[in-house]
């Protein structure tokens, strides 16, 4: 199975940027990096996806590493309603018919 | 554009029976996947339709089946319910080419408490 490192959970202030952290040592040249977030009591939420270069969308920016080992997603000015479990996935797009493979994530914890 | 749907919002079975979940996907969207989420862990992969076939599963029982429908609608069959079958179930539905690529868009779940 594919395998993600990340902190247990973070704390920032409302209106900063929050960068969260994601390790993915045993990645290979073709798995893509996924995020999804959970907010209480709702299904995950995509947020992003990358493979090799950085990417940028309304809800966030995700930075990945030169050797793809780890990756940030970065949330520019973090709000009340940034407070979620943040997930980030990676595994292989060989074609076959598997499902994400989430582990624990970050859970984001914004003051305000 | 309408969401994903799921029913019930909730549910109570006894253990050794059987229960249905439903799920209503996007419109247009060919493949849904179910996913298990037990309190305080992450979502896991139970099985994935493409198409109105099952053409992907991850380590769960035979007793856990499901169906999808011309309509974008499934279900997740549960038979012979344990008490580790409570949780929260999901489903996730994607454009064509599956999780890996396309964007899941997930449905609020249904929370089954099995005694």
């Amino acid at each position: 199975d594919a395998k993600t490192t990340q902190p247990n959970s973070m704390e920032s202030n409302e209106e900063e940027p929050v960068h969260l952290p994601c390790n993915h040592s045993t990645i290979s040249g073709t798995d893509y990096i996924h995020w999804y977030r959970q907010l209480p009591s709702q299904g995950p939420e995509y947020v992003i996806h990358g493979l090799t270069s950085n990417v940028n969308n309304r809800m966030a920016s995700l930075a990945i590493a030169e050797d793809r080992k780890s990756s940030t997603l970065i949330l520019h000015r973090a709000t009340l309603r940034d407070a979620a479990v943040y997930y980030c996935i990676h595994q292989s797009s060989g074609g076959g018919a598997d499902g994400l493979t989430f582990g624990k994530g970050t859970h984001l914890i914004i003051q305000p | 554009e309408t969401g994903v749907t799921q029913s019930p919002t909730h549910l109570i079975k006894t253990r050794g029976q059987q229960v249905t979940l439903r799920c209503s996907s996007q419109s247009g969207h060919n493949t849904v996947s179910w996913y298990q989420q037990a309190l305080g862990q992450g979502p896991q992969f139970i099985f994935q339709y493409y198409r109105e076939e099952e053409n992907g599963r991850g380590n769960f029982p035979p007793r856990f089946s499901g169906l999808q429908f011309p309509n974008y609608s499934s279900e997740l069959n549960v038979n012979a319910l344990e008490l580790d079958d409570s949780a929260l179930y999901l489903c996730a539905s994607s454009l064509d080419q599956g999780p890996l690529v396309d964007t899941q868009y997930f449905g609020p779940g249904t929370r089954l408490t099995v005694l």
